[in-house]
């Protein structure tokens, strides 16, 4: 079973834009850990960030913030004034609170950004 | 300190030859773990090694066998390659110790091809 759901496969945006990235979660564990990875055309992964089950604090780092919800077992991704670069594949992934820090990571949403 | 570092970085191989691909790290972290790319479904786990001498399936682990002879080292054998091995294949590395709100860090990927 999908424990980790990005149902936006494609999105294309022109630059300066705003786009949200959406990430459904399943899981029973009260004690979990959320991620989002970037990875661009190049095909490394880029640690964005973790959040942790405890904490639904809203986050902002830059142009970059997400919007964890427990209440909807959500953790969208937001960019805000899009450029070209922040084109890549972006991953939503689960840690279930195992200490054996497995990752389930969601099918990724490809976001193209256009000049 | 170079961090995740995969050996090869491309490959091409027939079906049924054997190859090893190598993950090496040198942050002293415990665990570590191997995962495959496909288009359209994120990342699998395959194996992962929560520390020297020991291994443990993932997700995918049919067709593929791993070592952890050393702490820095993990090893993904294929001894008999299909195509349907075709894949990006990611090293990932955690501290480990039972700390749950650890974060992998990734190799930058080895892309491989069966024929």
């Amino acid at each position: 079973a999908q424990k980790v759901t990005q149902a936006q496969t494609e999105i294309s945006v022109v630059e300066k834009e705003d786009v949200t990235l959406d990430c459904v979660y399943e899981t029973r564990d009260t004690t979990y850990y959320l991620f989002w990875y970037k990875q661009p055309p190049s095909g490394e992964l880029v640690f964005l960030i973790r959040r942790n089950s405890f904490d639904e604090q809203n986050e902002i780092s830059g142009r970059y913030s997400w919007n964890f919800q427990k209440s909807t077992s959500s953790f969208n991704f937001t960019i805000t004034a899009s450029q070209v670069v922040d084109s890549a594949v972006y991953f939503c992934a689960l840690n279930r609170g195992s200490t054996l820090g497995r990752l389930y990571f969601g099918r990724g949403t490809q976001l193209t950004v256009w000049p | 300190n170079a961090g995740v570092t995969q050996t090869p970085k491309f490959r091409v191989l027939k079906t049924g030859q054997s190859m090893t691909l190598l993950c090496a790290q040198d942050m002293n972290h415990e665990y570590m773990y191997w995962y495959r790319q496909d288009p359209g479904m994120g990342l699998r786990l395959i194996h992962y090694s929560v520390g020297e001498g020991t291994t443990a399936k993932g997700e995918v682990p049919d067709g593929y066998n791993v070592s952890r002879l050393k702490k820095q080292n993990f090893l993904l054998g294929l001894e008999s390659a299909a195509p349907s091995q075709t894949s990006v294949y990611f090293c990932a590395s955690l501290r480990g110790g039972g700390i749950r709100a650890d974060t992998q860090y990734f190799g930058p990927g080895t892309r491989l091809t069966v024929l």
